[in-house]
């Protein structure tokens, strides 16, 4: 079955160091999403990708989406505290049927 | 404008008893979902509707039932608790038209069955 593989499950980093959260899927992806979830809290849509190759950026944040459509990455620059919680991928197959990474928890250490 | 609302917020079951968890979005959107959350295995697809009138199984439907009952409201139905089904429940909707597939979830249900 559909399987999204995200890589590490945990990150610490020293406030001001990059981060980067990796996702791949067994199959082909129609589309990417990236979301963060705060502890306590409930997911919270972050971008969309679409395009084979695509790549967006967010202040410090860039998405990128493979250009196999199997494989995604989210990198953040100069980690700050307020960049705390849990990142997930979700990829939509074919279908409407969404499938969610096992999440990167990032803690950040002023 | 509330998004999207889930009732009730915390839940202590019985193993055998049954319960409706209750979910609404106020957006006009197509697309309804629920999720459990298990601490190292992220969100995991229980349920969905793609549109009113329409439901599918997802990834771990077994042990529940749901219910789309308008556009607005997608309830989920543990007929028979386990102490498997300990998790947090996220409700989620979606535009799901042109290209928009945006999730946006409700706060949680912390269900805990003993």
């Amino acid at each position: 079955g559909q399987q999204v593989m995200q890589i590490p499950q945990y990150q610490h980093v020293q406030e001001g160091e990059d981060f980067t959260t990796y996702c791949n899927s067994s199959t082909t992806l129609s589309n990417i999403q990236w979301y963060k979830q705060r502890p306590g809290g409930h997911p919270v849509f972050l971008i969309q990708l679409v395009k084979s190759g695509e790549v967006k950026k967010q202040k410090r944040l860039t998405f990128q989406f493979g250009e196999a459509k199997k494989n995604s990455s989210l990198h953040i620059t100069a980690t700050q505290t307020t960049d705390v919680g849990t990142y997930f991928c979700a990829g939509q197959d074919t279908g409407n049927q969404f499938y969610f990474g096992t999440g990167t928890s990032l803690t950040v250490i002023p | 404008n509330a998004g999207v609302t889930q009732t009730p917020k915390f839940q202590v079951l019985k193993t055998g008893q049954s319960m409706t968890l209750q979910c609404a979005q106020d957006m006009n959107h197509n697309s309804m979902y629920w999720y459990r959350q298990d601490p190292g295995m992220g969100l995991r697809l229980i349920y969905y509707s793609a549109s009113e009138g329409t439901t599918d199984k997802g990834e771990v439907p077994n042990g529940y039932n749901v219910s789309r009952l308008n556009k607005r409201e997608f309830s989920l139905r543990l007929e028979s608790a386990a102490p498997s089904q300990t998790s947090v429940y996220f409700c989620a909707s979606s535009r799901h038209r042109d290209r928009d597939y945006e999730q946006y979830f409700g706060p949680g249900t912390r269900l805990t069955v003993t």
